[in-house]
């Protein structure tokens, strides 16, 4: 069963670190670009991040950008978003997506909350 | 970077009803890299549409997508009750892959 499920999600205060972690399974993750992308409570969804198949390349929407760094270790089946100098803004639900031109698994999401 | 409008925010319709769904980009989406998706409430976004009029797998025939260029159209022909939901679409034709706002196709 083709599945992805993240973690890592939590309460953090404004300036803080948090890293989420996505890992997946039944298929081989390291054929396949990857992408977060998050949910504001009530909002709509909004792309974060993405990687290349072999790591090497990432790119990040501009608000994260120099905050956020995605990586992966296809051999754990694993893909990571270290966030820092966290802002209030950037609380929302973060998923983890696979990329087969569209988005076609989607994990569950974990919730991330930036407050004092 | 593709700024996607999507109209109406709100449509409101009975089951049986036909839907239509407007998705307009501000540069012209290569090769048609339009996806749709629809997300319940507390529920992951599913892949309905890719590739502008692609039925991703499983999806029931009476989704259907349409357009090019600027301009795309998501269709339910005849609503269920479990069509009433947010639809959004999605441009992967450039980085950022960016989402329109959503429609919220609710009971009337």
């Amino acid at each position: 069963q083709v599945q992805l499920v993240e973690s890592g999600g939590g309460v953090v205060q404004p300036g803080r670190s948090l890293g989420l972690a996505c890992e997946a399974s039944g298929f081989t993750l390291r054929t396949w670009p990857m992408h977060w992308v998050r949910q504001a409570p009530g909002k709509g969804l909004d792309w974060v991040s993405a990687v290349s198949p072999d790591g090497k390349n990432q790119y990040y929407a501009d608000s994260v950008k120099g905050r956020f760094t995605v990586s992966r270790d296809n051999s754990k089946n694993m893909v990571y978003l270290q966030m820092n100098s966290l802002r209030p803004e950037d609380t929302a639900v973060y998923y983890c997506a696979r990329q087969a031109g569209a988005f076609d698994v989607w994990g569950q999401g974990t919730m991330v909350t930036v407050s004092s | 970077e593709i700024v996607l409008t999507q109209s109406p925010g709100t449509l409101s319709l009975s089951p049986g009803e036909r839907a239509t769904l407007s998705c307009r980009a501000s540069q012209i989406v290569t090769s048609a890299y339009l996806a749709w998706y629809q997300q319940k409430p507390g529920q992951v976004p599913r892949l309905l549409i890719y590739g502008a009029s692609t039925r991703a797998t499983g999806i029931p025939d009476r989704f259907s997508g349409s357009g090019s260029r600027t301009d795309f159209t998501l269709t339910i022909s005849r609503l269920e009750p479990e069509d009433f939901a947010v639809y959004y679409c999605q441009q992967y034709s450039s980085t950022p892959r960016t989402f329109g706002q959503g429609t919220r196709v609710e009971i009337k």
